[in-house]
């Protein structure tokens, strides 16, 4: 029953493949969010995603687009994986759509590795 | 410059010590979030303050608005309580991090 869970875990590939990786969250959640944990883990924000708007980081490369269907998933499509893609992405998810003060739930990551 | 500093980024404790982690950030923000990032990767949410103080077990948070600083306090603390401690801020359409402390408590 864990409340925001993410497939897979780890992710092994090399460099030119398209992945995605899975998020979902049983809380009822509004809002779900991408984040990208680079190796000095520093956390990035990647996308807020909720029923009515996706809001994107504009430093995001477009070869990754969040694709959302339905209100308990968000899953995260990347492009022409590059290496420095390697990374942890975390998603996360908080009950509002429009008070950003709430508590956001994370998943337990996945670690992407590229080859 | 981040728009939120923390400080110190590591901290070495021994058992039983009195711990201080600090965050100040440069934007307008209505609340502020501590994370706590466990060795084996996962994050979890320890407080999410606008004002005052907070407190949950041996875990303590404060925070000054009008300074722009937040501090997080671990009393009597334990081997257990080594992880990363991230600060974070919600604004407008952004949620901005701290690069985290990491904490390791010595038994």
């Amino acid at each position: 029953d864990t409340a925001v869970s993410q497939t897979p875990k780890y992710l092994v590939t090399q460099m030119g493949n398209d992945k995605s990786i899975k998020c979902e969250q049983n809380l009822g959640h509004d809002t779900m969010y991408w984040y990208k944990q680079d190796s000095k883990k520093f956390l990035k924000i990647m996308f807020s995603y909720n029923n009515k708007e996706l809001i994107i980081n504009e430093t995001v490369p477009n070869r990754f687009s969040p694709k959302s269907p339905d209100k308990a998933h968000l899953n995260l499509h990347i492009n022409s994986l590059e290496l420095g893609d390697s990374a942890v992405y975390f998603c996360a998810s908080r009950e509002g759509t429009g008070r950003r003060t709430d508590t956001q739930y994370f998943g337990p990551g996945t670690r992407l590795t590229v080859l | 410059k981040n728009e939120v500093e923390q400080s110190p980024q590591n901290l070495t404790a021994q058992e039983g010590e009195f711990i201080t982690i600090n965050c100040s950030y440069s934007v307008g923000i209505s609340a502020l979030h501590w994370l706590q990032q466990h060795p084996g990767g996962g994050i979890v949410s320890l407080f999410m303050l606008s004002s005052g103080k907070k407190k949950h077990g041996r875990l303590i948070a404060t925070i000054n608005i009008q300074e722009k600083h937040s501090s997080l306090h671990i009393t009597a603390s334990h081997p257990r309580d080594s992880a990363v401690y991230i600060c974070a801020v919600p604004t407008g359409n952004q949620f901005y991090f701290g690069t985290g402390t990491s904490l390791t408590v010595i038994p």
